[in-house]
């Protein structure tokens, strides 16, 4: 079956570095997917990783190792506004269609 | 962001009832999702469809039914509520040139009493 593992919670202060690990256990893999979701809001998309490597955006880098199944999403200069939950998704192919599997979500706490 | 909407936000229903929830998009996406969200599980896929008339079934469809009759409208239907399928429920859309990168709407809160 297909199967995602992710901290439940991380906590960081303010301005710090926190990295999010996500290990998977996918057949057909295809890529690897952040999101973000604040409390009572809709998760919104933050990064996607297809090949081995590291991603860059603003603060938010991604990376991800196929070979070891395991990806990271990486948050610089931490900011209050970055406590949310994050979610890796894994997308992957079946019978000739992609479909996700979601982790259960890190909550990250950013103290002052 | 993306236009998607869905209908009602809030419904309290009765068990045995049947239920249905609309999701509307404004992007002309190919393609639409159903998640459910609870606590402790993530998000989950009940049923994606992958054009007009076409769809699939996700990792815990029993109990959901959908229907997709035009591109910008994804219905799912709980045929007979159960408290089991309280939850939140999400929408999602993605077009054929990005498909990684899901929109998701702004979730219905279902109560099943």
């Amino acid at each position: 079956g297909q199967s995602l593992e992710q901290p439940s919670e991380v906590t960081a202060v303010e301005g710090a570095i926190v990295q999010i690990n996500c290990t998977y256990q996918t057949s057909g893999f295809y890529g690897l997917s952040w999101y973000q979701q604040h409390d009572g809001g809709a998760p919104t998309f933050l990064s996607y990783n297809a090949l081995d490597g590291l991603e860059e955006t603003g603060r938010f880098s991604s990376f991800l190792s196929r070979s070891d199944s395991y990806g990271y999403l990486l948050l610089q200069e931490l900011q209050m506004k970055d406590s949310a939950s994050y979610f890796c998704a894994v997308r992957f192919s079946t019978s000739g269609t992609y479909k996700y599997i979601f982790g259960t979500g890190t909550r990250l706490k950013v103290l002052a | 962001d993306a236009g998607i909407t869905q209908s009602p936000r809030h419904k309290v229903t009765e068990t045995g009832t049947p239920v249905t929830l609309r999701c509307h998009q404004t992007e002309n996406h190919r393609y639409m999702y159903w998640y459910r969200q609870d606590p402790g599980h993530g998000l989950r896929l009940i049923h994606y469809s992958y054009g007009v008339k076409d769809t699939d079934k996700g990792e815990v469809s029993d109990g959901y039914s959908v229907s997709r009759s035009k591109t910008e409208d994804f219905l799912l239907t709980l045929e007979s509520a159960t408290s089991s399928q309280t939850s939140v429920y999400f929408c999602a859309i993605s077009n054929a040139d990005s498909q990684e990168t899901q929109y998701f709407g702004p979730g219905t809160r279902l109560l099943v009493l």
